[in-house]
C-alpha cells in the first residue's frame, strides 16, 4: 500500500531563512509525487510534481523538491522564506486514479 | 480557463437536517473527486468518478452520504441526516484521465453542524 508521512506538523522559520518541509513515502511501484499548498479558507494549489523525468523538480513561488529513491523522500525546500509563504503544505502520492495525502505541515514565517 | 467551482462556500445547519454540495469541474476533466478534510488533517477521499461512473466509493458512509454525477459533468454530494461529526471542509477536485496527472481543487465548502 502507498502512504505518505510528513515529519513535523508545524514548522516555524524567520523571514529570509531556508524552508525545509519533509515528506517520506512508501510505494511498491515508482511513485508520482506532489506538493500542494493550502492558504486559509482556500482549496489546494499544486506547487510541483515529480513524474520521473528529473529528480530535482522546480515549482511555483521559488519552491523545489528533490526525489531521493534511496531515502524514499521528497522534501520541499525554498532558499529564502517570505511572509506570504505562511500556509499549510501537503505532500501526496499518486495511485491510479487517486491521490493519498499526508497530514500536512503548517509553515509559519516570523518577521 | 475556469477552475473547479464549488458552492456554497459555507453552510451552517442543525443536526439531523439534510445538506447538499455542488461541484462543477474543469471542462474536459473526466475524473472527479470528493474529499473530506477535517481540521488539521490532509484530505481524505470520499468518492471518485470516472465520467458518470462512481469507481471508488469505498470510503463513503453510505448510510447517510450519497453522491451523483449526472452526464459526467457536475456533481452533488448529499448528507442526510447530518451529524455533529460531519463538520468539516468538503473539497471537490478534478483531473484529466491518466496516471500521474495532478488534481485541481475547488475552494471547498465548510460545513458546520450545530
Amino acid at each position: 500500500a502507498q502512504s505518505v508521512t510528513q515529519l513535523g506538523s508545524h514548522v516555524s522559520v524567520s523571514e529570509g531563512a531556508l524552508v525545509l518541509l519533509r515528506c517520506n513515502y512508501s510505494s511498491s511501484v515508482p511513485p508520482y509525487l506532489f506538493w500542494y499548498v493550502q492558504y486559509p479558507n482556500q482549496g489546494l494549489q499544486l506547487l510541483l510534481k515529480y513524474t520521473s523525468a528529473a529528480t530535482l523538480v522546480k515549482g511555483i513561488n521559488g519552491f523545489e523538491a528533490e526525489f531521493k529513491k534511496s531515502e524514499t523522500s521528497f522534501h520541499l525546500t525554498k532558499p529564502s522564506a517570505h511572509m506570504s509563504d505562511a500556509a499549510e503544505y501537503f505532500c501526496a502520492v499518486s495511485l491510479p486514479g487517486n491521490l493519498i495525502f499526508g497530514k500536512g505541515t503548517k509553515l509559519s514565517v516570523k518577521p | 480557463e475556469a477552475g473547479v467551482v464549488q458552492s456554497p462556500r459555507y453552510k451552517i445547519i442543525e443536526k439531523k437536517q439534510p445538506v447538499a454540495f455542488w461541484c462543477n469541474p474543469i471542462s474536459g476533466h473526466n475524473t472527479l473527486y470528493w474529499y473530506l478534510q477535517n481540521l488539521g488533517q490532509g484530505p481524505e477521499l470520499l468518492i471518485r468518478y470516472e465520467n458518470e461512473e462512481a469507481v471508488d466509493d469505498s470510503q463513503l458512509p453510505k448510510d447517510r452520504f450519497s453522491a451523483e454525477r449526472l452526464k459526467g459533468v457536475d456533481s452533488t454530494l448529499k448528507i442526510q441526516p447530518a451529524e455533529l461529526g460531519d463538520s468539516a471542509v468538503y473539497l471537490c477536485a478534478s483531473s484529466p484521465r491518466g496516471l500521474g496527472t495532478e488534481a485541481f481543487f475547488g475552494q471547498g465548502t465548510r460545513l458546520t453542524v450545530v
